[in-house]
């Protein structure tokens, strides 16, 4: 079992509507959660952060974590085309000093 | 305030050759990790260097190897390069001590080997 796992997409989801990206993980200790969006032929840029069970709002972009499922999910409402990205869940375990991303959700967003 | 920087950018190399990837970090960032990405295996974790010191390394064979100058810069080598070798380099700075929290990172240097 990888230590993090995202959906395996591809996803597609129509202009306007709601990307729902999932992630699990396995460390029970990890503290911190992250998403990076990662264009294509460019190098990963963090999008959102959360550190605490429940929903974290940023714009159109809502990050949802329940630690209790080893659970974290990235909404994006009213997708636009420029959404159109490859996503990485990343997992800090602060006390191990690491940080473990998935393999990435790619995400189209067709007009 | 500058970005993370790698060089070179892009670069060609065959079988059995060497190479070595540069990276600064953003000022006052003292911790770098270097990754590994291809369509395959995703983001691999290679290493991570704070104040000189590798504090975490990934699995990756001896023949990959770094290390961290006292103003934060960072080299990564390959030796005895392999076709499988062929990726994406990213490397990402922080404020560290670990590669935790959020990661800043650099434009990449892509290597093949032919």
């Amino acid at each position: 079992q990888k230590e993090v796992e995202q959906n395996s997409g591809p996803l597609s989801v129509p202009e306007g509507a709601i990307a729902s990206l999932n992630c699990t993980y396995s460390d029970r200790g990890s503290q911190s959660f992250f998403w990076y969006r990662q264009y294509s032929g460019k190098s990963p840029e963090l999008i959102m952060f959360i550190y605490s069970n429940g929903d974290k709002e940023d714009g159109r972009f809502t990050a949802q974590l329940n630690k209790a499922s080893q659970y974290v999910s990235l909404l994006i409402r009213d997708s636009q085309p420029s959404d159109s990205a490859t996503y990485l869940c990343a997992v800090d375990n602060t006390n191990a000093g690491k940080s473990t991303f998935g393999d990435g959700t790619t995400l189209t967003v067709k007009p | 305030k500058a970005g993370v920087t790698q060089t070179p950018r892009y670069l060609i190399k065959t079988r059995g050759q060497q190479v070595t990837l540069s990276c600064s970090p953003i000022s006052g960032h003292r911790s770098v990790s270097w990754y590994q990405q291809t369509p395959g295996q995703g983001l691999q974790f290679l290493f991570e260097y704070f104040s000189e010191t590798q504090r975490n390394k990934g699995n990756f064979p001896g023949r990959f190897s770094g290390r961290q100058f006292s103003n934060s810069r960072s080299e990564m080598n390959v030796s005895t390069l392999e076709l499988g070798d062929s990726a994406l380099y990213l490397c990402a700075s922080s404020t560290g001590p670990g590669n935790t929290g959020e990661l800043f990172f650099g434009e990449g240097s892509r290597l093949t080997v032919l």
